[in-house]
């Protein structure tokens, strides 16, 4: 079946500093990959994706590319701000159900000024 | 626009309770969804409907129950709550049922004693 295994929390950063959330998966056939973001109080939203292999997806200053050689989307952003606290969700969706996703545990990150 | 609306955001419920967690949209979205998301564990489907009238189990359907009537409502019925059932409860949305097009509601927090 699918899996998503994402790198553990929680990661805390001075603003300003790179970040790197690791997430490798398993899926059969050639899946959607996605990063989704979880600001306090609020439901999850759609970060970046990126539909085949190679695609890069970008979005806020964040990017993660499509690996299928090592079946990893990381996420990297170059300085993050304390805006970017949140907890950030990598999911994947294959086999035709496009709306069944399988998300990863979640990574909380926090920014400190 | 309300987008996807979720009540009631906080509920406690004793052992062998039950109750309905609503979920409504009004984007005239066909594919409605509910996940559950726990510590360490990430967010995992229930249950999910393609249209009005038609719904099917996803990942962890048991203890719950849904149905579609109309477009717009979604809910999700615990008929006799446990502790298992603790957790945060989201409800998704999207026109088509693409992943990358999902809505989310701000969840409802559940606890059962």
């Amino acid at each position: 079946g699918n899996s998503v295994t994402q790198m553990e929390g929680p990661v805390t950063l001075s603003e300003e500093a790179f970040l790197t959330i690791n997430c490798t998966y398993t899926a059969t056939g050639y899946p959607s990959l996605f990063w989704y973001v979880q600001y306090p109080g609020e439901g999850l939203q759609l970060l970046l994706k990126a539909t085949k292999a190679d695609d890069k997806g970008s979005n806020k200053g964040f990017e993660a590319t499509y690996r299928k050689e090592t079946t990893s989307f990381h996420l990297e952003k170059g300085s993050v701000q304390v805006s970017d606290s949140a907890v950030y969700f990598c999911a994947l969706s294959s086999g035709g159900s496009n709306y069944k996703l399988t998300f990863g545990k979640g990574t909380l990150l926090t920014v400190n000024p | 626009n309300a987008g996807v609306t979720q009540t009631p955001k906080f509920q406690v419920l004793k052992t062998g309770q039950s109750m309905t967690l609503q979920c409504a949209q009004d984007m005239n979205h066909e594919y409605m969804s509910w996940y559950r998301q726990d510590p360490g564990m990430g967010l995992r489907l229930i249950h999910y409907s393609v249209g009005a009238g038609i719904t099917d189990q996803g990942e962890v359907p048991n203890g719950y129950n849904v149905s579609r009537s109309t477009t717009e409502d979604f809910p999700l019925r615990l008929l006799s709550a446990a502790p298992s059932q603790t957790s945060v409860y989201f409800c998704a949305s999207s026109l088509t049922g693409q992943a990358e097009k999902l809505f989310f509601g701000s969840g409802t927090q559940l606890s059962v004693l």
